[in-house]
């Protein structure tokens, strides 16, 4: 299985908003409604931030936000904050019944 | 609350055998509705998963990874184990244990422990 497709890097400022892409394929994000995001700072383990395409746990900020279209899904961070700053990963179900994650992508807040 | 600890050796030569375990606590591992998973991180990389287990003992493993890796769970000492045969350099990472749904929902990770593949 293939890993999951996401930029490397995105950037932006303070108070504005960022769309991360994650694409996959018709056997994992285009047949489920089953993606979920991680935030990752250095040093920690991945933190859940979305699940189930647009979900959020509990205790997690709404300025983090899920959708999908097709194969591609897409977290967006609205009124960025410095403290966002960091590693964010997909992850989705997929048709053989196992589990893909995305490369990563390192938000940087300028 | 749910802890989940890793814990093994740091250091596996290249051609053996890298054993981690995860022991659970707060939680059934009996759970119904949760698996039990690894996922490991090679430095500055992303995220690969694994493998996962049910308690019934049922196994879920990365195509990639499945010739080499064994997962098994061991309900009375409340802990899952990996066991990855013939390492590499490339196996050198941290190594997550986490807990998730049937349709991979991870929310609870454990904090990691690194293993080198080095002679």
């Amino acid at each position: 299985q293939s890993a999951l497709t996401q930029p490397a890097s995105v950037s932006g400022s303070p108070g504005q908003s960022i769309t991360i892409s994650c694409t996959g394929t018709s056997s994992d994000i285009g047949n489920y409604n089953f993606v979920s995001w991680y935030q990752q700072h250095p040093g920690k383990g991945p933190k859940l931030i979305i699940y189930d395409v647009n979900t959020r746990p509990s205790g997690v900020s709404n300025r983090f936000s899920g959708s999908k279209s097709g194969n591609t899904a897409s977290l967006t961070i609205s009124g960025l904050q410095t403290e966002d700053e960091t590693d964010y990963y997909c992850s989705s179900h997929t048709t053989s019944g196992t589990l893909v994650f995305g490369g990563g992508t390192k938000l940087t807040v300028l | 609350q749910l802890q989940l600890q890793e814990s093994g050796p740091g250091l596996v030569k290249p051609s053996e055998t890298l054993s981690l375990t995860c022991a659970v606590s707060g939680d059934s591992i009996t759970s119904r509705t949760y698996y039990w998973g690894w996922i490991r991180q090679p430095p500055g990389k992303g995220l690969e998963w694994i493998g996962s287990i049910y308690f019934t003992g049922s196994t879920y493993y990365n195509p990639s990874l499945k010739s080499r890796v064994t997962i098994s769970v061991d309900t009375a000492k409340i802990q899952f184990s990996l066991k990855v045969n013939s390492v590499t350099a490339a196996d050198t990472a941290t190594y997550y244990c986490a807990r998730h749904t049937w349709n991979y929902r991870i929310d609870y990770w454990g904090q990691g422990t690194p293993v080198t593949v080095s002679a």
